[in-house]
């Protein structure tokens, strides 16, 4: 069975610096999806960016981007200058050919202004 | 124009009573979930449906019965309420199946006293 494993419950960053949040995940698929969901305080789920399996490029939304290595099944997101909307808890998630997004742990954001 | 819209936003209700919480979404997509977060903020899908049809139904008690009346709806009916289905319950939809990107509504925080 797949699982997604966020091993950071909560991180830090200063205004305006770069923070990466990890995620590892477990398959034995080849052929899978991958994203980073963000919920603020508002609860809303918000997606910030996805990334597919079979490319090889790294995925990009602006301050956003991912830094994805399939080898080591490891999915980290890394927010350049940080912004204190940027405060929430952070969740990757893995989507199988089952229909299923499995969910990591999370990951509280702070940003200290 | 909200794109998922969820009703009611909270609900607060007593042990053994039977409620509603109704999902719409305007993006004419094919597939839509429900996901219950508990208070450790962990997500997990309980059921979807593709175009009213039921594809994924995970453990939970029989008490829940989702319903899809047309692929804009889906709601979840929960009967005889425990304590333990405090949580928030969040619908999201998607434009097919696994390879897209799901969108999710704002919640309802469900409370049973």
């Amino acid at each position: 069975a797949q699982t997604v494993t966020q091993s950071q419950p909560e991180m830090s960053v200063q205004e305006a610096e770069t923070v990466t949040l990890s995620c590892t995940y477990d398959t034995s698929e080849s052929d899978y999806y991958l994203f980073w969901y963000k919920q603020p305080p508002s609860r809303q789920m918000i997606l910030v960016i996805r990334q597919e399996a079979y490319k090889q490029q790294n995925a990009t939304e602006n301050r956003f981007s991912v830094n994805f290595q399939k080898a080591a099944k490891s999915f980290s997101l890394k927010i350049s200058d940080s912004q204190l909307g940027d405060a929430a808890m952070y969740f990757c998630a893995y989507r199988d050919s089952n229909y299923q997004l499995i969910w990591g742990a999370g990951t509280k954001l702070i940003i200290k202004p | 124009d909200t794109a998922v819209s969820q009703t009611p936003k909270y609900l607060v209700t007593q042990m053994g009573n039977d409620k509603s919480i109704k999902c719409e979404q305007n993006l004419g997509h094919d597939t839509m979930y429900w996901y219950k977060q508990d208070s450790k903020k962990f997500l997990k899908i309980m059921f979807s449906y593709n175009n009213k049809e039921l594809i994924i139904n995970e453990t939970v008690p029989n008490r829940f019965s989702p319903k899809s009346p047309d692929k804009a709806h889906l709601n979840l009916h929960i009967n005889s309420l425990e304590l333990g289905d405090s949580a928030v319950y969040f619908c999201a939809s998607s434009p097919g199946t696994y390879r897209e990107t799901q969108y999710f509504g704002p919640g309802t925080r469900l409370l049973v006293l």
